[in-house]
């Protein structure tokens, strides 16, 4: 149980064009799902908490206007990096967690974007 | 916010001994500490985590202890294998309500056979 799913695994994208990625909770409902960026060799960077039916919160010095996300469902957060440049080029990954009084995140696979 | 530092940021050990990674953290309401296991390109999988109500936790080879007063707390795997050799990353969350994750900057551990 709690197998979270990311698509795609990898994208290749233009500059200037926007790219979106999917988060899904496959055999649990997610009412909370989190959004990290990891650079090559370098920790995972929590971006924002997207939280289902509401509004994202974002971590400081994250551009909310650039990282769209939205949370639709109770199974579904998508981030969308908008207006993509070579700098947005990294490993997302997105997590959620059962809100059972248990604390560990189950993680994504993760998305390479490339953006030329 | 909260910061986590971790230790070393790299290490290499003989097969058969012990490894230890350390981190600290800042925020004092911090309460529960996972550690996750990352291959190259792959996600994060947790191999163990501890709340702050205990000291220590052990699982066979892995343990983890936890100093709140001092804020701080570490992973020691014993009789270390060659297939535990990947990043290894602690983090600190403040739990329900508030789960988010900040992580240390991560510990890349070379097990030689």
């Amino acid at each position: 149980g709690a197998v979270v799913s990311q698509h795609p695994s990898w994208v290749i994208c233009k500059s200037g064009t926007s790219v979106k990625i999917e988060c899904r909770s496959l055999d649990f409902q997610a009412t909370t799902m989190f959004w990290y960026r990891q650079f090559p060799k370098q920790s995972l960077m929590l971006m924002a908490t997207s939280n289902e039916g509401s509004k994202a919160t974002y971590e400081q010095g994250v551009e909310k206007d650039k990282f769209l996300i939205n949370h639709a469902s109770l199974t579904l957060s998508t981030l969308t990096v908008t207006s993509a440049h070579p700098e947005d080029s990294s490993f997302y990954i997105c997590s959620a967690d059962l809100r059972t009084g248990r604390f560990e995140q189950f993680f994504g696979p993760g998305t390479r974007l490339t953006v030329l | 916010g909260e910061n986590v530092e971790q230790h070393p940021s790299t290490l290499s050990v003989q097969e058969g001994d012990s490894a230890v990674i350390k981190c600290t953290y800042s925020d004092s309401a911090s309460n529960y500490f996972p550690w996750y296991k990352q291959e190259l390109g792959k996600r994060p999988q947790l191999i163990i985590d501890i709340r702050s109500n205990v000291g220590e936790k052990k699982d066979q080879r892995i343990a983890v202890t936890l100093n709140k007063t001092a804020k701080h707390f570490s992973l020691h795997i014993t009789e270390t294998q060659p297939e535990d050799s990947a990043v290894y990353f602690c983090a600190a969350s403040k739990g329900v309500g508030s789960n988010q994750f900040y992580f240390g900057t991560g510990t890349s551990l070379t097990v030689i056979p």
